[in-house]
């Protein structure tokens, strides 16, 4: 089983509403990050939080604003958003920002959204 | 041409069968290589984990990289309906700060 886990695991949103996802790890990892995943395509980079500070955006839209509130937990605010948006939202953590020898990025279940 | 090349599939195939997974790359500076299996509607699970070149086996699966040709293979022994699922690789440059690359995805299933 993952250790990574997210909620909710499944999410319908209309474009007016304003919702969150969570995740959380208890690994003791400092790196925690959002991929967006569609149907059919590899995880996309969202973000990244290093040591509770953003890292890198992805240049996404901010009808998506993350927040990384402690070291073990990861929140993805979302807010108008439209329905291209729907996706399986994966949120991941590793020991630090770089892949080294025997640090490796962990997947949680993912959250799936439907924007209506 | 892109990063990390990966044949979608879908890949067919009998219980008992080995399976090859393959994908290539074009940067250089990737040196750690891993392999995710996911299966339908759920996150991605590190399978395999190997840096720089060489061979790894965990089970059923050996993991095998050739940095000189740019390749890096997932072999699957004795395959099983439970293998069934969409496998990715993902590579990495020794960098810090520097993303994790995925290949598009193998899709496998294994009939019984």
């Amino acid at each position: 089983d993952t250790e990574v886990t997210q909620t909710p695991k499944h999410l319908v949103m209309g474009m007016t509403n304003k919702k969150s996802l969570k995740c959380e790890q208890h690994m003791g990892h400092r790196a925690m990050y959002w991929y967006k995943q569609k149907a059919k395509k590899p995880p996309e980079l969202m973000f990244v939080y290093s040591y509770e500070k953003l890292s890198i955006n992805e240049s996404v839209p901010s009808r998506f604003s993350p927040e990384c509130p402690n070291s073990s937990l990861l929140n993805l605010h979302l807010h108008a958003l439209q329905p291209e948006d729907s996706a399986l939202y994966l949120c991941a953590s590793s020991q630090a920002w770089a892949v080294r020898s025997g640090n490796t990025i962990y997947f949680g279940e993912g959250s799936w959204l439907t924007v209506v | 041409q892109k990063e990390v090349e990966q044949d979608p599939g879908p890949l067919s195939v009998p219980e008992g069968a080995i399976v090859s997974l393959n994908c290539t790359y074009s940067n250089s500076a990737f040196q750690y290589f891993m392999w995710y299996r996911q299966y339908s509607r759920k996150g991605p699970e590190l399978l395999m984990y190997t840096y720089s070149s060489g061979n790894k086996e965990d089970g059923r699966f050996t993991a095998q990289v050739d940095k000189s040709s740019k390749y890096i293979s997932l072999f699957i022994r004795d395959s099983q309906p439970s293998d069934s699922a969409t496998y990715l690789c993902a590579m990495s440059a020794n960098q810090a700060g520097t993303a994790l690359i995925f290949g598009k995805g193998t899709t496998l299933s294994v009939s019984s």
